[in-house]
């Protein structure tokens, strides 16, 4: 079975910047989080959506957004990017929101 | 609160010996501890996750021991190999809270043979 789906796998941006990065949950999953790894850090929660709605949400600015579609697949969207944002933006999903999660391998963002 | 401290923050262990990880949490209202295990270039991917209702849970090499007096667990890797050579975190969600999971600062651990 295929796992948590993730793309693209890396991305160059510069300052001002928009950028979408995309998630497919394993199937039957109904629940999608993200979260940023800066590198030599722990993830950080962003977001978490069940159900197309907005479960939870992580100490991140408005900047930041997502969305989850009908098939649960779902979009982080970040705005003016800053270098600071230059990160491994990680997808988990769950069945329903609840533990255990499961990770794809992130989307690696550089901002120049 | 929402802390999950971790140490040691980077481990050398022989072939063959015992990895020991420390974690430590204040929040009781935590009840779902997982550890993850990642490589470069890669996603976490979960290794073992333990309740505060048992004390201790083994899977293969891997055993979390959990203390819920101390507000501490502990990640053990018996018989250490090369190819365990990752960095380790540890974790902490509350249901209450649904998915968020709060994560420790990670542990590189090097397994030499």
């Amino acid at each position: 079975d295929a796992g948590v789906t993730q793309s693209p796998t890396h991305l160059i941006k510069t300052r001002g910047q928009h950028v979408t990065l995309r998630c497919s949950p394993i199937s039957g999953h109904k629940s999608v989080s993200w979260y940023q790894q800066v590198l030599g850090q722990g993830p950080q929660f962003i977001f978490q959506y069940y159900e197309k709605e907005e479960r939870g949400r992580g100490n991140f600015p408005d900047r930041f957004s997502a969305r989850q579609f009908p098939n649960y697949s779902s979009e982080l969207n970040v705005n003016a990017l800053l270098l600071g944002d230059s990160a491994l933006y990680l997808c988990a999903s769950s069945v329903e929101g609840h533990q255990p999660q499961h990770f794809g391998d992130g989307t690696r963002l550089s901002i120049l | 609160q929402q802390q999950v401290k971790q140490s040691p923050q980077s481990l050398i262990v022989q072939k063959g010996g015992i990895s020991i990880i420390n974690c430590a949490y204040e929040n009781t209202a935590f009840d779902y501890f997982p550890w993850y295990q990642q490589f470069p270039g890669k996603g976490p991917a979960l290794l073992i996750a333990i309740r505060p209702d048992v004390s201790e849970k083994k899977e293969g090499r891997f055993t979390i021991s959990f203390n819920k007096s101390a507000k501490q667990f502990s990640l053990h890797i018996m018989d250490s190999q090369p190819g365990d050579s990752a960095t380790y975190f540890c974790a902490a969600s509350m249901r209450s809270n649904t998915g968020k999971l709060i994560f420790g600062q990670g542990t590189t651990l090097q397994v030499k043979p």
